[in-house]
């Protein structure tokens, strides 16, 4: 069945360095969504990719999703300790739209 | 205040027993769903409704039953048959789920653990 996978599975980096983390369909996505998620929280919805080659920032955040529509990236610049979390993507089911399904997610961790 | 509520924060199951977890919505969506997290996993689908009277089954149904019989509410019965319930539950809304692109809202969750 369709999967999304997300690498890494962890990422621990010292507070400026960045950090970039993968997200891979093994079907076409029509739609890409990135979450966060604090510590002890829930959720949050960050952004929404449509396009083929589409490229979105949100101040510190860049968000890419692929020319084939399988893949997705979340880069951080220059981390601060607010970035910390878990971050998901999420696309909807090949065979039925309404259907969301999230990738396994990668948490962030920083070193002030 | 709009937005999505899930009661109780936490609740103790008893082997045996069923329970049900609440999900309120005030933001007029049409689309519910409910999530099931492991410790340092993903989100795995349990059920969605994307109209009153109608729910879908998502990838681990097994064990687990709602109802949509209002707009506004979509609960959640882990039921006896749930061999493995201890999970953190994650309840969300979206506006427009028919082309797979609304944003979801979540809920804060409900902590369900066996005794």
């Amino acid at each position: 069945g369709q999967q999304v996978m997300q690498i890494p599975q962890y990422q621990h980096v010292q507070e400026g360095e960045d950090f970039t983390t993968y997200c891979n369909s093994s079907t076409t996505l029509s739609n890409i969504q990135w979450y966060k998620q604090r510590p002890g929280g829930h959720p949050v919805f960050l952004i929404q990719l449509v396009k083929s080659g589409e490229v979105k920032k949100q101040k510190r955040l860049t968000f890419q999703f692929g020319e084939a529509k399988k893949n997705s990236s979340l880069h951080i610049t220059a981390t601060q300790t607010t970035d910390v979390g878990t971050y998901f993507c999420a696309g909807p089911r090949y065979s039925s739209a309404s259907k969301i399904i999230f990738g396994s997610g990668t948490r962030l961790s920083i070193r002030p | 205040d709009g937005g999505i509520t899930q009661s109780p924060k936490y609740l103790f199951r008893k082997e045996g027993q069923n329970v049900t977890l609440s999900c309120e919505q005030n933001l007029n969506h049409d689309a519910m769903y409910w999530y099931r997290q492991d410790p340092g996993q993903g989100l795995r689908l349990i059920y969605y409704s994307q109209i009153v009277n109608d729910f879908q089954k998502g990838d681990i149904a097994e064990g687990y039953s709602v109802s949509r019989e209002k707009k506004e509410s979509f609960p959640l019965t882990v039921t006896s048959a749930q061999k493995n319930p201890t999970a953190f539950y994650l309840c969300a809304s979206s506006s427009d789920q028919q082309q797979g692109t609304g944003k979801l809202f979540f809920g804060s969750g409900t902590q369900l653990s066996v005794l």
